[in-house]
């Protein structure tokens, strides 16, 4: 089965500088789907990123984008100029692309807090 | 177009009663699934429904637990005989396919006193 792991229970940033949120998966598939989601205080959770393991470039989406190291099965998240309203957990998430349906194994997640 | 609902918003219940959560997922989705976030975790899948269907019910614990996903009407998770281990957030998420992105809801909160 395949686990996702986000060794950072916790982060934080000063506004408008740049965080890397870490998260490594185990999978012995070749072919899968990896995401970021947001959860604010509201609960409710936001697609951030999304990136097909067969394409090697890194997706981006304005001020986060993710590093995506295939061999070493590594997905962070980098996001630039920091802003309050990013504050908020984050999970990785992982999607084998043999499974029908949006079956998603998360990780347990990492707080982020911003400081004005 | 109204995201996905899910209500009610907070739900208590004492040991033993049932739970019923319901969810609406957006117009023109027929793909649902539920997720359930215990304290301090990720969100873990439960079972994913298309109308009138269950299609995976692999993460659903086996006593206790049902859903439905019917012709006309809300998705509902039921929940028999709660037990405190059942206090959680309980997301709901849709998509208009298999392969597309999946929305969700904003949760219900379980508490089981």
């Amino acid at each position: 089965a395949q686990t996702v792991t986000q060794s950072q229970p916790e982060m934080s940033v000063q506004e408008a500088e740049t965080v890397t949120l870490s998260c490594t998966y185990d999978t012995s598939e070749s072919d899968y789907y990896l995401f970021w989601y947001k959860q604010p205080p509201s609960r409710q959770m936001i697609l951030v990123i999304r990136q097909e393991a067969y394409k090697q470039q890194n997706a981006t989406e304005n001020r986060f984008s993710v590093n995506f190291q295939k061999a070493a099965k590594s997905f962070s998240l980098k996001i630039s100029d920091s802003q309050l309203g990013d504050a908020a957990m984050y999970f990785c998430a992982y999607r084998s692309s043999g499974e029908y349906g949006n079956k998603l194994v998360f990780g347990a997640g990492t707080i982020l807090r911003v400081k004005s | 177009n109204a995201g996905v609902m899910q209500n009610p918003r907070h739900l208590v219940r004492r040991r033993g009663q049932e739970a019923r959560l319901r969810c609406s997922p957006m117009k023109g989705h027929s793909h649902v699934y539920w997720y359930r976030q215990l304290p301090e975790e990720g969100l873990k899948f439960m079972v994913y429904l298309q109308k009138e269907n269950i299609i995976d019910e692999s993460g659903m614990p086996k006593e206790r637990f049902s859903a439905e996903f019917p012709k006309e009407g809300p998705s509902i998770l039921r929940i028999q005989q709660v037990v405190r281990g059942d206090s959680a957030a309980y997301f709901c998420a849709s998509s208009r396919s298999q392969d597309e992105k999946l929305f969700f809801g904003s949760g219900t909160q379980l508490s089981v006193l």
